[in-house]
């Protein structure tokens, strides 16, 4: 059964960096496209970054250069470290599989920046 | 940068057929999908390459695609199908629309 847990959310103060986890079960993370999606509270979806299975990245331009995507084969884990958060930044982080559209998702860590 | 526009919101009374719009530039060649989000729930995928339907889903979930506009398809529409719904493309990075809140009246 395919599987995706995050981890790492929490309350983090402006200018702070966080880094979350996904961990993945039922596939393998390394080749597969996987991606990291958020949600602002009451807000849409928003595109944050993907790692294709060749480990080549790609970000969104509203965060490139704040955020970097990496994986972990040993661990099958998907990671998004944050840096310099803001409170534009607070969101359900989602991460999700991506072959024929994003056909598996997890079930989000909220991440609140707040001073 | 890319944009998907999709209205605010769509009513629909039990049994009938609702359709929800997704409009951007040369859509058609944008591998268009579709996600259903029901309150504190993560988004599911109903529709992938603008017309498919991942296995799992309702057949009452269609998808169809003409032009700069992908329509999305709920006949026979129930209770269970009040929630948002989100429209998504990929054009050089992915996009999402703007969201739709379905209402089952």
């Amino acid at each position: 059964e395919v599987q995706l847990v995050e981890s790492g959310g929490g309350l983090v103060q402006p200018g702070e960096s966080l880094r979350l986890s996904c961990a993945a079960s039922g596939f393998t993370v390394i080749t597969n496209y996987m991606s990291w999606v958020r949600q602002a509270p009451g807000k849409g979806l928003e595109w944050v970054s993907i790692i294709y299975s060749d480990g080549s990245t790609s970000y969104a331009d509203s965060l490139r250069g704040r955020v970097t995507i990496s994986r972990d084969s040993s661990k099958n884990t998907l990671y998004l470290q944050m840096y310099s958060l803001r409170a534009e930044d607070t969101a359900v982080y989602y991460c999700a599989r991506v072959r024929e559209g994003f056909d598996f998702w997890g079930q989000g860590t909220l991440v609140t920046v707040s001073s | 940068s890319y944009e998907l526009a999709q209205p605010p919101s769509v009513s629909v009374s039990p049994g009938q057929t609702a359709s929800i719009t997704c409009s951007g530039d040369e859509l058609r060649g944008k591998y268009a999908c579709w996600y259903q989000q029901k309150p504190g729930q993560s988004p599911v995928l109903v529709i992938y390459q603008g017309t498919k339907r991942p296995s799992g889903i309702p057949e009452r979930f269609s998808g169809s695609i003409s032009g700069n506009t992908a329509t999305l398809t709920i006949s026979g529409t129930q209770a269970m199908d009040e929630a948002d719904y989100y429209c998504q493309a990929w054009d050089s990075t992915y996009v999402f629309g703007t969201g739709t809140k379905v209402t089952v009246l």
